[in-house]
């Protein structure tokens, strides 16, 4: 059974400063492997995806994620936030070409 | 482009009642997505329908819920005699089909249910 963990339910970092959001996965397959965003009531954006190709994956808005098998992890990282990042992100994993299984988020609070 | 549109955005029910969530994907997509995020939770899945076919409803409740997706018009999920419990975002999303590896799924901002 795959599941998803994501390791902090509210990071906060100042303006400026990098992020580190963290996730975990479990999959008996070779996952797909996907981080969304979501803004306040707005919809769910995809930011970046691992489908088997490199492991660094680089997505929209400077965000990157690298995929570490021996330690099933995806972390989502950025070197400098801006306060337009302040949303809440999900890590997502996939074995299939349609069932995604959600972490339960992770809200991330920039300070000026 | 128009994205996945959902309407309404926020629907007000006593218990009870029934709730009709409305979805039209992306213009040109046939495959249409139902999750459901409870407070605090990630989505959960519950129905993948293709035009007039349902693919897969494994996250479906047994009972009360169904999902349709006609050959014309949205995507309805329909949830019958409401209950408290049922109170949730639910979230569509579409994607063009099956050629690749990976279709990406493309969200739409939700309809908040809040049961009375």
């Amino acid at each position: 059974a795959q599941s998803v963990t994501q390791l902090d339910s509210h990071v906060s970092v100042s303006e400026g400063t990098p992020v580190l959001l963290r996730c975990n996965y479990s999959s008996s397959y070779s996952p797909s492997l996907f981080w969304y965003v979501q803004h306040p009531n707005k919809g769910l954006q995809l930011l970046l995806k691992y489908t088997s190709a490199a492991t660094l994956v680089k997505g929209i808005n400077g965000f990157e994620a690298e995929f570490k098998k021996s330690e099933t992890s995806f972390h989502l990282t950025k070197p400098s936030a801006h306060m337009s990042d302040a949303a809440e992100y999900f890590c997502v994993v996939s074995n299939s070409n349609y069932q995604l299984i959600w972490g339960a988020g992770t809200k991330l609070i920039i300070k000026p | 482009n128009a994205g996945v549109m959902q309407n309404p955005r926020h629907l007000v029910r006593r218990r009870g009642q029934e709730a009709r969530l409305r979805c039209s994907p992306v213009k040109g997509h046939s495959h249409v997505y139902w999750y459901r995020q409870l407070p605090e939770e990630g989505l959960k899945f519950m129905v993948y329908l293709q035009k007039e076919n349902i693919i897969d409803e494994s996250g479906m409740p047994k009972e009360r819920f169904s999902a349709e997706f006609p050959k014309e018009g949205p995507s309805i999920l329909r949830i019958q005699q409401v209950v408290r419990g049922d109170s949730a975002a639910y979230f569509c999303a579409s994607s063009p089909g099956m050629e690749s590896d990976y279709n990406e799924q493309f969200f739409g901002p939700g309809t908040r249910l809040t049961v009375l």
